[in-house]
């Protein structure tokens, strides 16, 4: 079955640092990819996504690209801020559970120290 | 906001006892999800309706799961004769394009 894999947290920088958040899948036939992040107390929300491969999905300062020869989808800010610390579940639809059900990885936490 | 509310958002239960939970989208959408979101691990897909219709269930929908959505638009998930396994945050979402946006979830807690 389809499956997500991410790197284990927590994950601890300093501000301004460079940040990467390795993603990974399994997946039959061509999944669209998301990143979604979920602020201490607050409820999952979309950060990014690509739906084909090649295209670059970005907001807030993160980007992530789409690889289809390496079946990644890699999360990465060039300087993070304390206000960036939360958990970052990477996920995949199009060929999950449920006519484009999601399937997560588990997460990873992201901490940002001053 | 995501345009979808859940209630509760907290639910204290005793093992053995029944809890719903309802899932309310601001606005119309044909398809509505359920995942269940343990701790420290990302959600798990457990249900999808199309309109009124369930037509996916996962294998972790055990028979004391059910879940309905009667006029297409709100939907309950009830979980009967609870156990302590069943601690998790219950989240809902809808679809807008390929996209899906969740409510801010039910957090059960079973003792």
């Amino acid at each position: 079955g389809d499956s997500v894999t991410q790197m284990e947290g927590p994950v601890t920088l300093s501000e301004e640092a460079f940040l990467t958040i390795n993603c990974t899948y399994t997946a039959t036939g061509y999944p669209s990819l998301f990143w979604y992040v979920q602020y201490p107390g607050e409820g999952l929300q979309l950060l990014l996504k690509a739906t084909k491969a090649d295209d670059k999905g970005s907001n807030k300062g993160f980007e992530a690209t789409y690889r289809k020869e390496t079946t990644s989808f890699h999360l990465e800010k060039g300087s993070v801020q304390v206000s960036d610390s939360a958990v970052y579940f990477c996920a995949l639809s199009g060929s999950g559970g449920g006519a484009d059900g999601l399937t997560f990885g588990k997460g990873t936490h992201l901490i940002i120290q001053p | 906001d995501t345009g979808v509310s859940q209630d509760p958002r907290h639910k204290i239960t005793k093992r053995g006892q029944n809890v719903t939970f309802r899932c309310d989208p601001i606005s119309e959408h044909n398809r509505l999800y359920w995942y269940r979101q343990t701790l420290g691990q990302g959600p798990e897909f457990l249900t999808y309706f199309q309109n009124e219709a369930q037509l996916e269930k996962s294998r972790l929908l055990s028979d004391r799961f059910s879940a309905e959505r009667p006029k297409g638009s709100f939907s309950t998930l009830e979980i009967q004769r609870t156990e302590q396994g069943d601690s998790a945050m219950y989240l809902c979402a809808t679809p807008r394009g390929e996209t899906q946006y969740f409510g801010p979830g039910t957090r059960l807690l079973v003792l």
